[in-house]
């Protein structure tokens, strides 16, 4: 049984930059949720989709879009990236309305 | 602002005691609450689950919730050098929405 996957692991961009991440949810499961965490912080929520709907957003700027594809899998896009985007990005996934959220190893970007 | 508070730590404790890590929240419509073991590098792993007052016991693991004071515990007991990790409380508003997580606290178990 898959667990949540996530692709890069790892990203260097510059300043300014747009960036996509991936997401495939555990198996079974159809709702995506994103978080970043930056160093020595917990992971903050940036949104939630579920039915290739976005549900809920979190405080994050519309430089933070996202997706979900028909196969529940998910993407993250950040536009004009700023040095402060440098963090640990984490998918979590679930079955809908249920409470467990089961995350992925995460993608690490680097702003430059 | 929704808040979730925990002690950043590090808590150090000796292998084979119990470690008692805490944490308290400011959302009174919050329904779950979360434990979430984080190693260094890693992406957080659910420990435990608690929703009612009173205790929940997980093996070694023994959480705490009282909403009436808005306070969480994660009891460890038998402590083991591999617990040595950060601990993510979360807490949740509606069933199968956003995580609000607190900052974590950094156990240090010392052989």
């Amino acid at each position: 049984d898959a667990g949540v996957t996530q692709s890069p692991t790892h990203l260097i961009k510059t300043r300014g930059q747009q960036v996509t991440l991936r997401c495939s949810p555990k198996s079974g499961h159809d709702t995506v949720s994103w978080y970043q965490q930056a160093l020595g912080q917990g992971p903050q929520f940036i949104f939630q989709y579920y039915e290739e709907e976005e549900r809920q957003r979190g405080n994050f700027p519309d430089r933070f879009s996202g997706h979900q594809f028909p196969n529940y899998s998910s993407e993250l896009n950040v536009n004009a990236l700023l040095l402060g985007d440098s963090a640990l990005y984490l998918c979590a996934s679930s079955l809908a309305n249920t409470d467990t959220q089961y995350f992925g190893p995460g993608t690490r970007l680097t702003v430059l | 602002q929704k808040e979730v508070e925990q002690n950043s730590g590090p808590l150090s404790v000796p292998e084979g005691a119990i470690a008692s890590l805490n944490c308290t929240y400011s959302d009174r419509v919050s329904q779950s609450f979360f434990w979430y073991r984080q190693y260094s590098g890693k992406s957080p792993e659910l420990i435990m689950s608690i929703y009612s007052n009173g205790d929940k016991e997980d093996g070694r693991f023994t959480a705490q919730l009282n909403k009436a004071s808005q306070y969480v515990s994660l009891l460890i007991r038998d402590s083991q050098p591999s617990d040595s990790a950060t601990y993510l409380c979360a807490s949740e508003a509606n069933s199968g929405y956003a995580l609000n997580f607190g900052k974590g606290t950094s156990l240090l178990v010392t052989p």
